[in-house]
């Protein structure tokens, strides 16, 4: 079993829509998790980060967690042509190396 | 806060030949990360340090991959006899370790591309 998982995609939606994008991970002692985007051939950069259950929102993004379930999300409200990228999910475990998954791709169709 | 600064930003090489790879992190982050990307997966965890120590290595990696941060500010990744799968964005981060807290994110810099022929 990977440590974290993404459905890779591509998901596409419709300009104005609401994108959801899912990772599971595997270590229940995981502590922090974090939302990355990524353009294509660029590095990561930091969209979001949740440490406790619930939801957090900045601005059109949500992270949302759940940590008995071993499930965390990321909404995209208001879906713009720009947020077309490569939405990594990463999870660290305890305060030890940061695990990423393979990523999301998602087309936001104008 | 100038960034995480990597170079070179592109090496070509040809097989066999060692390279090396140098990281500059935000100066007052402790965590230095040495990711390996390949086209369509996300970055693969290599090695990370904490100041100068060296606290985990991946597994996965060949002995022919070393790392150092000998005074707990820059890293080097060097990677001998390379070979042509050694092909990979190489991407380093750095990060604040902030324990009370849990916000540990990683920053990174722009990744240097590695061509081996």
């Amino acid at each position: 079993q990977k440590e974290v998982e993404q459905n890779s995609g591509p998901l596409s939606v419709p300009e104005g829509a609401i994108a959801s994008l899912n990772c599971t991970y595997s270590d229940r002692v995981s502590q922090s998790f974090f939302w990355y985007r990524q353009y294509s051939g660029k590095s990561p950069e930091l969209i979001m980060s949740i440490y406790s259950n619930g939801d957090k929102e900045d601005g059109r993004f949500t992270a949302q967690l759940n940590k008995a379930s071993q499930y965390v999300s990321l909404l995209i409200r208001d879906s713009q042509p720009s947020d077309s990228a490569t939405y990594l999910c990463a999870v660290m475990v305890g305060y030890q190396k940061v695990t990423f998954g393979t990523g999301t791709k998602l087309q936001v169709i104008p | 806060d100038t960034g995480v600064s990597q170079d070179p930003r592109h090496k070509i090489t040809k097989r066999g030949q060692n390279v090396t790879f140098r990281c500059d992190p935000i100066s007052e982050h402790n965590r230095l990360y040495w990711y390996r990307q390949t086209l369509g997966q996300g970055p693969e965890f290599l090695t990370y340090f904490q100041n100068e120590a060296q606290l985990e290595k991946s597994r996965l990696l060949s002995d022919r991959f070393s790392a150092e941060r000998p005074k707990g500010s820059f890293s080097t990744l060097e990677i001998q006899r390379t070979e042509q799968g050694d092909s990979a964005m190489y991407l380093c981060a750095s990060s604040p370790l902030r324990e009370a807290t849990g916000s540990s994110p990683l920053h990174f810099g722009n990744g240097t591309r590695l061509t081996v022929t």
